[in-house]
């Protein structure tokens, strides 16, 4: 398949575990957050959003944590699965604009 | 309903010459944005339109070009290609009326040699 990025962090796993993966953001003005996950081949896919109003938000088997004070996103997911192997990115919404700018990406690898 | 759907999914081109990528939004999403994404600058904002109308543009020089139509339709031209231009190119719509993310399309991959 495609190669996303070749020089991303990694974060290995054992299946089952959780994992955390984190992002620093540049906006301390940015109001709206993503986390996208792209599998190899394929375009980013939608995981979970959160608004800065909030500091929590759960989903289905993820959760996302915005720390505004340094500016710091994470991204949990629990009982990692085999599929949950890809590259994970954030994006925040810059305030005015219909603009996004991504995080490099972090890749994580589920060892069986 | 359909997703985002780019053509083609590969291109080799040579440098020098042009290239047009065209990209179908999801049906009802009238905003469409283009992204470039390597292996060394991740995601790169190129431009975005809405209703026929360019509203945002990246830091790319003006051999990155794009355009709408009145089907929401999207294609992007870049011109004079250079080696740096290989990348995989990423188009996304949203829905105008929801503070949503994108859903992207599967990408374009254009090399250049």
């Amino acid at each position: 398949g495609e190669s996303v990025g070749l020089h991303l962090p990694t974060l290995s796993v054992q299946e089952g575990d959780n994992s955390i993966i984190n992002c620093a953001y540049s906006n301390s003005a940015s109001d709206y957050f993503i986390w996208y996950k792209q599998e190899s081949g394929k375009g980013p896919q939608f995981i979970i959003d959160i608004r800065s109003n909030m500091d929590k938000r759960q989903g289905q088997r993820v959760t996302v944590l915005l720390n505004k004070t340094v500016k710091h996103l994470s991204l949990q997911i629990a009982a990692t699965q085999p599929g949950d192997s890809a590259v994970y990115f954030c994006a925040e919404n810059i305030p005015g604009t219909y603009k996004y700018i991504f995080g490099t990406g972090t890749r994580l690898k589920v060892l069986a | 309903k359909a997703g985002v759907t780019q053509t083609p999914r590969y291109l080799i081109k040579t440098r020098g010459q042009q290239v047009t990528l065209s990209c179908s939004p999801i049906s009802g999403h009238r905003s469409v944005s283009w992204y470039q994404q390597t292996p060394g600058q991740g995601l790169q904002f190129l431009f975005e339109y809405f209703s026929e109308t360019q509203r945002n543009k990246g830091n790319f020089p003006g051999r990155f070009s794009g355009r709408q139509f009145s089907n929401s339709r999207s294609e992007m031209n870049v011109s004079t290609l250079e080696l740096g231009d290989s990348a995989l190119y990423l188009c996304a719509s949203r829905d105008q009326g929801r503070m949503d993310g994108y859903t992207f399309g599967s990408g374009t991959r254009l090399t250049v040699v």
